[in-house]
């Protein structure tokens, strides 16, 4: 079955320590991207990676890392997490031939 | 730059009532379209898509959209909506079919009994 899976589904943490979300396709898609979610806001889009080693920065990508050293993986690390950084996190991926993106189930992220 | 729009943040309808949410972009080539539904608490879901060809696009659980190149628009409907329609509906526009796409900031569909 194709998806994209997130781990973990749920996180609290606190300020500043240093944290991981990691995210898995299984569809050898090249196209994969971070979005945040808030309500009112819509996705915002963090980062995403065009393939293996190339990594751009999306629109809201201050507080971010992400690496790309596999073509199935995607981690989103937060050094040192602060509150405003408390949203749900989505994961997606995209690839011929559908071009549309599949997302993942959702990380909620609460920093305190 | 692109942007998308969606003007109606809240919409109510009756059950078994007719459905269209509202979609703008504005960008400068004739843009890739997609309409994705976000069950509470879950994921997104694509609905569908519109990339050439016939603008009027069918997708799953009965929507479709119509392109309007003159309007710069991708309105979202389906004829009688059912209890289980009742989420939030995301608008989303990209400008190559293999690069990221900006979502609009989302309706949320509310179902009266």
């Amino acid at each position: 079955e194709a998806q994209v899976t997130q781990n973990p589904r749920y996180l609290i943490t606190v300020t500043g320590k240093k944290l991981t979300v990691t995210c898995s396709q299984n569809m050898n898609h090249e196209y994969m991207s971070w979005y945040r979610q808030d309500p009112g806001l819509g996705l915002r889009q963090i980062y995403y990676s065009m393939n293996v080693e190339v990594t751009d920065k999306g629109d809201v990508p201050e507080g971010y890392k992400v690496s790309r050293k596999e073509k199935r993986n995607f981690p989103l690390i937060l050094e040192s997490p602060s509150p405003n950084q408390t949203s749900l996190y989505f994961c997606a991926s995209m690839g011929p031939p559908e071009y549309e993106q599949y997302f993942g189930p959702g990380t909620r992220l609460t920093v305190t | 730059a692109q942007s998308v729009t969606q003007p109606d943040i809240h919409i109510t309808v009756s059950e078994g009532a007719s459905l269209e949410l509202r979609c703008n972009y504005s960008y400068g080539a004739t843009p890739y379209l997609f309409w994705y539904v976000q069950s509470p608490g879950q994921g997104l879901q694509l609905l569908l898509k519109y990339f050439s060809g016939d603008t009027l696009v069918q997708g799953i659980k009965g929507f479709e959209a119509e392109f309007k190149r003159s309007q710069s628009s991708f309105n979202l409907r389906k004829p009688s909506v059912h209890w289980s329609d009742a989420a939030e509906y995301f608008c989303a526009v990209g400008l190559n079919r293999d690069d990221k796409i900006i979502f609009g900031k989302g309706t949320r569909l509310h179902i009266l009994p």
